[in-house]
């Protein structure tokens, strides 16, 4: 089974600053995906940015960065150079990255950090 | 290309009344998905098709939830009688392949009174 924590429900930031949201993750697959979706108050939900469980490197998508340490079993997104348009809910997912059945690749998702950016 | 289509956007019902919520993948799209997503929660899988077949429903509420995909392309969830505990946004993705890039519609919200 796998479990993901965003044990932020809300998080403020200044226009033009830096801010990190936090995620922990649980799961007993070797291989796996983690995803951060970005649901603004439209509610489609936006992906953003995805880190293999092998991938060496933390992944970056221009201001997004994924800082992502396996050991401590977290993903954290950060963003820089936070704009008005970041504000929405932001949401941790993964998945097993697995070679059998549709129903291994389950996304599962955190509960969600709501970001407000202040001008 | 035309992103993922549901309809409709909002409905507001009254307990024990029925619903239906239609989604159109992007084309092409073997996999699709419905999520239920409570208010202040994250998205939780309903179901999972691979064309017109059922590869997980292990969440889906079967005694008052329904959903089909009958030619593999569009599908209908369908909720009856609904619950007050029912009103959430109704999400729908599509990916090309079971392990594929996931693509989420705008939502259909639904309020049970």
């Amino acid at each position: 089974a796998q479990k993901i924590t965003q044990t932020q429900p809300g998080m403020f930031v200044q226009e033009k600053e830096a801010v990190t949201l936090d995620c922990t993750y649980d799961t007993s697959d070797q291989s796996y995906g983690l995803f951060w979706y970005k649901q603004p108050s439209s509610g489609e939900m936006i992906f953003l940015i995805y880190q293999g469980s092998y991938d060496e490197q933390n992944a970056t998508e221009g201001r997004y960065s994924l800082n992502f340490q396996k050991a401590r079993k977290s993903a954290n997104l950060v963003i820089s150079a936070s704009q008005l348009g970041d504000s929405a809910m932001y949401f941790c997912a993964m998945r097993p990255i697995g070679m059998s059945g549709g129903s291994n690749y389950k996304l599962t998702f955190g509960k969600g950090t709501l970001l407000t950016v202040n001008p | 290309e035309a992103g993922v289509a549901q309809s409709p956007r909002y409905k507001i019902i009254e307990k024990r009344q029925s619903v239906a919520f239609w989604c159109n993948p992007i084309s092409g799209h073997a996999t699709l998905y419905w999520y239920q997503q409570i208010l202040g929660q994250g998205p939780k899988l309903l179901i999972q098709f691979q064309n017109n077949g059922v590869v997980d429903d292990s969440q889906l509420p079967k005694d008052r939830f329904s959903a089909e995909r009958l030619k593999g392309v569009d599908s209908t969830l369908k909720i009856q009688p609904a619950k007050l505990e029912d009103s959430a946004v109704y999400l729908c993705a599509s990916s090309r392949t079971p392990n594929g890039e996931l693509f989420f519609g705008e939502g259909s919200r639904l309020t049970v009174l």
